[in-house]
């Protein structure tokens, strides 16, 4: 079945260290995305990218940075220069970006906490 | 006042009980999500709209765009539609999403 799959579910880091978290896709889905989840609050567009090699900053980007070597593949790095990472992080993707005809597709999400 | 509200934000029911979520947003729209997370955080998208009305099974969703305002009901509702229910509206290419409202239904 095509979806979405993201790795860790949970993950753990100590402060200064980077951490990346992973997002596959086998939607053969041209756009994907990266959001933040916090209590109460909204999801927030960290990045997205339209196409291979491509990316582009969303509304809360500082702290943060992608790549998007493979179509399926849209790895998130949270980086040290991130104040409060402790969050639960999304990953989605659709088949063009903004659609408006067509959802997007998530992931079950990582949950990452500072140690 | 952030562009989409949800009310309420918690809802507690008893089983069968009916259900209304809404969502009410300020920015101009092309399309509105009602999206469902899990108690494990992955999300569903139910439905998409942009006009009128859409069912699926025993939930239905409505829009009025001129009052910039859409509603989710839930009939005889079960235990398993226990989540969150987060309302989504499509604006300049991007979605923009409200908090979000958690919904436990009681057996």
């Amino acid at each position: 079945d095509g979806g979405i799959t993201q790795s860790p579910k949970y993950l753990f880091r100590k402060e200064g260290q980077n951490v990346t978290l992973s997002c596959e896709q086998n939607l053969n889905h041209d756009a994907m995305y990266w959001y933040r989840q916090d209590p109460g609050q909204g999801l927030r567009l960290i990045y997205y990218s339209q196409i291979v090699n491509d990316f582009q900053k969303g509304d809360i980007a500082e702290g943060y940075s992608v790549s998007r070597e493979k179509k399926e593949s849209f790895p998130l790095t949270v980086t040290s220069a991130q104040k409060n990472p402790t969050a639960f992080y999304l990953c989605a993707s659709s088949i063009v970006w903004g659609s408006h005809n067509q959802p997007q597709h998530f992931g079950d999400g990582t949950r990452l906490s500072i140690l | 006042k952030n562009e989409v509200e949800q009310s309420p934000q918690n809802l507690t029911a008893q089983e069968g009980e009916f259900i209304t979520i809404n969502c009410s947003y300020s920015v101009g729209i092309s399309a509105l999500h009602w999206l469902q997370q899990h108690p494990g955080g992955g999300i569903v998208s139910l439905f998409m709209l942009s006009s009128g009305k859409k069912k699926h099974g025993r939930l239905i969703a409505t829009i009025n765009i001129q009052e910039k305002h859409s509603s989710l009901h839930i009939t005889a509702s079960h235990p398993r539609d226990s989540a969150v229910y987060i309302c989504a509206v499509r604006g300049a290419q991007k979605l923009v999403f409200g908090q979000g409202t958690r919904l436990t239904i009681n057996p």
